[in-house]
């Protein structure tokens, strides 16, 4: 699987978008991007994956530039409870291959 | 709901000793994995398993044991060759390969 790169740390307004960009320049065609973030203490949550279109659901939108070597996790309106450890994972198409998880970005949501 | 269930919360053991840390989904998911996570660090995969009665060793299965007799638990022993396993393990299912894995909330072993 490919690495990525993040950031170790983040701040960011509440109510403000907060922008969380990921590096995987070496990237192969068929591995998605993915995103999990983990609160304090608590299992990792999914939060949106992609291919190379832009996702967007309920909790964020996944902007995938187009030679699909980055890529950023948005949060439109960032809020307390957003406060958390936010990883980046590629992942090929393959049966048996894992989430490898990082080091993320510690993303810190201040009043 | 269907989710999945780690137990217990926080578990203590003594040198030497073996432990085995629950888990059980209820999603109907076919593959489970185990994670170990050290403070400040990001995961480390222990033992996966993608069908019933087949399991294959992750990054870091030294001192570890798990079995898979039913599709709903995955329960992970750490014996006592494991030389430091005061950590954070995590248990995760999911559907398929494509989909998101869905965690349960962590069991914080603590050897006394």
């Amino acid at each position: 699987d490919a690495k990525t790169t993040q950031p170790t740390s983040m701040d960011c307004a509440e109510g403000r978008a907060a922008n969380l960009p990921c590096n995987h320049s070496t990237i192969s065609g068929n591995e998605y991007v993915y995103w999990y973030r983990q609160i304090h203490s608590q299992g990792p949550q999914y939060i949106i994956h992609g291919l190379k279109n832009n996702e967007t659901n309920e909790m964020a939108s996944l902007i995938i530039t187009e030679d699909r070597k980055s890529s950023t996790l948005i949060l439109p309106h960032a809020t307390l409870r957003d406060t958390a450890v936010y990883y980046c994972i590629v992942r090929e198409y393959n049966a048996g291959n894992m989430l490898t998880f990082g080091g993320g970005t510690r993303l810190m949501v201040k009043p | 709901d269907g989710g999945i269930t780690q137990s217990p919360k926080y578990l203590f053991r003594k040198e030497g000793q073996n432990v085995t840390l629950s888990c059980e989904q209820n999603l109907n998911h076919d593959a489970m994995y185990w994670y170990r996570q050290d403070p400040g660090q990001g995961l480390r995969l222990i033992y996966y398993s993608q069908i019933v009665n087949d399991f294959q060793k992750g990054d870091i299965a030294e001192g570890y044991s798990v079995s898979r007799e039913k599709k709903e638990s995955f329960p992970l022993t750490v014996t006592s060759a494991q030389k430091n396993p005061t950590a954070f393990y995590l248990c995760a299912s999911s559907i398929d390969w494509d989909y998101g894995y869905t965690f349960g909330s962590g069991t914080r072993l603590t050897v006394v």
